[in-house]
């Protein structure tokens, strides 16, 4: 069974602050590290794929960082807002056909 | 551009009946994976399909399977409906079969067992 953990599972977050979150994953095998957003009553929607150590990516607002030799990945975003509110789910491929996501970081940004 | 497609989306059935759920992938992606999550849990991966083989399962009994066809579409089929089954099964594809690509979902198939 891959472990993969994200934590904290749930935060909430003042509109207009920053926050981040962390997803841990086995540093053996590495390929590729997926992020996603899940908004309520929505599909998940990728966020970011990343491959390389020291890796960093950018969408608007978020952000995130790879460390594939201890197996962490950091999710970055910058002055939340209402819309940001959602379960970030992260999936580590290790080069085995097998996409497992980890059971996700719930934001919840209060206006 | 059509996104993926799923069907149907909501269907109700009881135990011990058969239920096969079908997922049309984004035009050119060649990979096609299923996931059930159960109320409370998180994704659960399913199924793995590229380029018509059968890449990899999770851990789900044998009454779970599926296939992908010449034109990449898949379904999922589940034998002998249990109450646990009842879940959003989500299809998600992408362009490419070795893990790097984003993967693109439908807005899934809720299954109720009663």
């Amino acid at each position: 069974i891959l472990n993969v953990e994200q934590s904290p599972q749930s935060l909430h977050v003042q509109e207009g602050d920053s926050t981040s979150f962390t997803c841990s994953f086995p540093s053996s095998n590495f390929y590729a590290l997926h992020w996603y957003r899940w908004e309520t009553a929505k599909s998940p929607e990728a966020l970011f794929v990343m491959t390389l150590n020291g890796d960093e990516k950018k969408k608007g607002r978020i952000s995130a960082t790879l460390n594939t030799k201890e197996g962490y990945s950091y999710l970055y975003i910058k002055g939340s807002q209402p819309e940001d509110s959602a379960t970030y789910l992260c999936a580590p491929y290790l080069n085995d056909y097998k996409l497992s996501f980890g059971a996700g970081t719930t934001v919840t940004v209060r206006a | 551009e059509a996104g993926v497609t799923q069907s149907p989306t909501h269907l109700i059935k009881t135990r011990g009946q058969q239920v096969t759920l079908r997922c049309s992938p984004i035009s050119g992606h060649t990979s096609v994976y299923w996931y059930q999550q159960a109320l409370g849990l998180g994704l659960q991966f399913l199924l793995w399909y590229d380029e018509g083989e059968e890449r990899n399962r999770g851990n789900f009994p044998p009454r779970f399977s599926g296939r992908q066809f010449p034109n990449y579409s898949s379904e999922l089929n589940v034998n002998a409906l249990e109450l646990e089954d009842s879940a959003l099964y989500l299809c998600a594809s992408s362009w490419t079969g070795v893990g790097t690509g984003e993967l693109f979902f439908g807005e899934g198939s809720r299954l109720t067992v009663l």
